[in-house]
């Protein structure tokens, strides 16, 4: 099993539809859990930590399954700025480092008018 | 507030000549450095994370190394580039206490094309 598994992609939707994404990670011993968003040629930017109890930002909503080692985002009423590729990155603890995070390959996401 | 520098934006290189990246991060201090590559399609791959001066980890086996001369100073090297070293390479740096989370900063990258 991979470290962090994605959604293949790419995902192509019109404005105003619900999309989701899910990834599952393979550490169990992960403590923190993020989607990243990387737009074309440029570095991946935070969009939210991923809580426990789940979490919402606007038209986001992150949602963790620890027992199922599964995090989710889903992004409702998609806006032409929603493309990009989103990374779901978690955090590694490999080798006793602190800090270490693996990244998913990403799933792009391209948001038609 | 902190930030992280990264240089150069773009490169190209021929097969065999030597690399020099440099990342240096601002407002902070002991943070944890990393160096990922993206491959053109692919996923990022950590190449080398640092958790202090002079303590370089590296993860992936292969003609490239990394050295923290300074506490915020991060450096990639290779002394002989292969074309498969070609991506996008992204430096990026975390905050000490993971157990709190650990949001990355990455660098702009730096866009490299062996031929």
């Amino acid at each position: 099993r991979k470290e962090v598994e994605q959604d293949p992609g790419p995902f192509n939707v019109p404005e105003g539809a619900t999309v989701a994404f899910n990834c599952t990670y393979s550490n169990s011993a992960s403590q923190s859990f993020f989607w990243y968003r990387q737009d074309c040629r440029k570095e991946p930017k935070l969009l939210m930590s991923v809580y426990s109890s789940g979490n919402e930002d606007g038209r986001f909503t992150a949602q963790l399954n620890r027992a199922s080692q599964y995090i989710s985002l889903l992004i409702r009423d998609s806006k032409l700025s929603d493309s990009a590729t989103y990374l779901c990155v978690v955090n590694g603890n490999y080798g006793g480092s602190q800090g270490n995070l693996i990244f998913g390959k990403g799933t792009k996401l391209s948001v038609k008018p | 507030s902190q930030t992280i520098h990264q240089w150069p934006a773009t490169l190209v290189q021929p097969v065999g000549s030597p690399l020099s990246l440099e990342c240096t991060v601002e407002g902070t201090s002991n943070p944890n450095l990393y160096w990922y590559r993206q491959a053109a399609g692919r996923g990022l791959q950590l190449l080398f994370y640092s958790v202090g001066i002079g303590q370089i980890s590296s993860e992936v086996p292969q003609n490239l190394s990394a050295s923290r001369p300074q506490d915020r100073q991060f450096i990639l090297s290779s002394k002989k580039l292969l074309l498969s070293d070609s991506g996008f390479y992204l430096c990026a740096w975390t905050k000490v206490l993971w157990v709190l989370g650990t949001e990355a900063f990455f660098g702009q990258g730096t866009r490299l094309t062996v031929v």
